[in-house]
């Protein structure tokens, strides 16, 4: 069974950093795109970042780029964010979400999400 | 920019038949495949529609995809509606190496 598990959420206040893991298991790891996507309180889906099974491909949507990092530890079957220079705009429930097969794809599976709030 | 516009929110009987539109901002949307997700209150999104009509296993066959060149629109279409089927709706495609995502549309079975 495929499953994702995010963890890593928290508070924290702005110009504070946090990285968040994605545990995948039940499939091979190293063989998928990935991407994290955010959920504002109320708010709809919008995608982060993503990283090619390698990881020498990643992506950013332009509102993170040069303040959050995507990455992935093929032996650890794990999925990273790590985020700095956070804002209160960035306040969401982060997913991580497997490709279905390559970057042109969408999401067959998702997490169940982990809460980050950016506040003072 | 490539932006995917849905309606906000579109209302239904049980039993009946709705149609949810996603449309293109620019360029084809027939040119990347269009994927649509379910999200109940509270819980992850779930894919209900992939490669613009292809259902995974375990969804019902009322659920429909299409493409519109025409229109430059996708469409979800629920049949035989049921009080489970409320909730959130996202059209999702690609862009540039980015996954872009319509604003949603809030599905009422009432």
């Amino acid at each position: 069974e495929v499953q994702l598990v995010e963890s890593g959420g928290g508070l924290v206040q702005p110009g504070g950093s946090l990285r968040l893991s994605c545990a995948a298991s039940g499939f091979t790891f190293s063989s998928y795109w990935m991407s994290w996507v955010r959920q504002a309180p109320g708010k709809g889906l919008e995608w982060v970042a993503n990283i090619k099974q390698d990881g020498s491909e990643k992506y950013y949507v332009d509102s993170v780029k040069g303040r959050f990092t995507i990455s992935r530890d093929n032996a650890k079957n794990s999925l990273y964010l790590q985020m700095n220079s956070l804002r209160v705009e960035d306040t969401a429930v982060y997913y991580c979400a497997r490709h279905r097969l390559g970057p042109y794809e969408g999401a067959d599976y998702w997490g169940q999400g982990t809460l980050v709030t950016v506040s003072s | 920019n490539f932006m995917l516009t849905q309606p906000h929110s579109v209302s239904e009987s049980p039993g009946k038949t709705v149609t949810i539109s996603c449309t293109g901002s620019s360029g084809s949307i027939a040119s990347n495949y269009v994927q649509w997700y379910q999200q109940r209150p509270g819980s992850a999104p779930t894919t209900v529609i992939y490669e613009d009509n292809q259902r995974p296993s375990g969804v019902p066959d009322r659920f429909s995809g299409s493409i519109d060149s025409s229109s430059n629109s996708a469409s979800l279409t629920i049949s035989g509606l049921k009080t489970e089927d409320e909730a959130d709706y996202y059209c999702q495609s690609y862009d540039s190496s980015k996954w872009v995502f319509g604003g949603g549309t809030k599905l009422t079975v009432l």
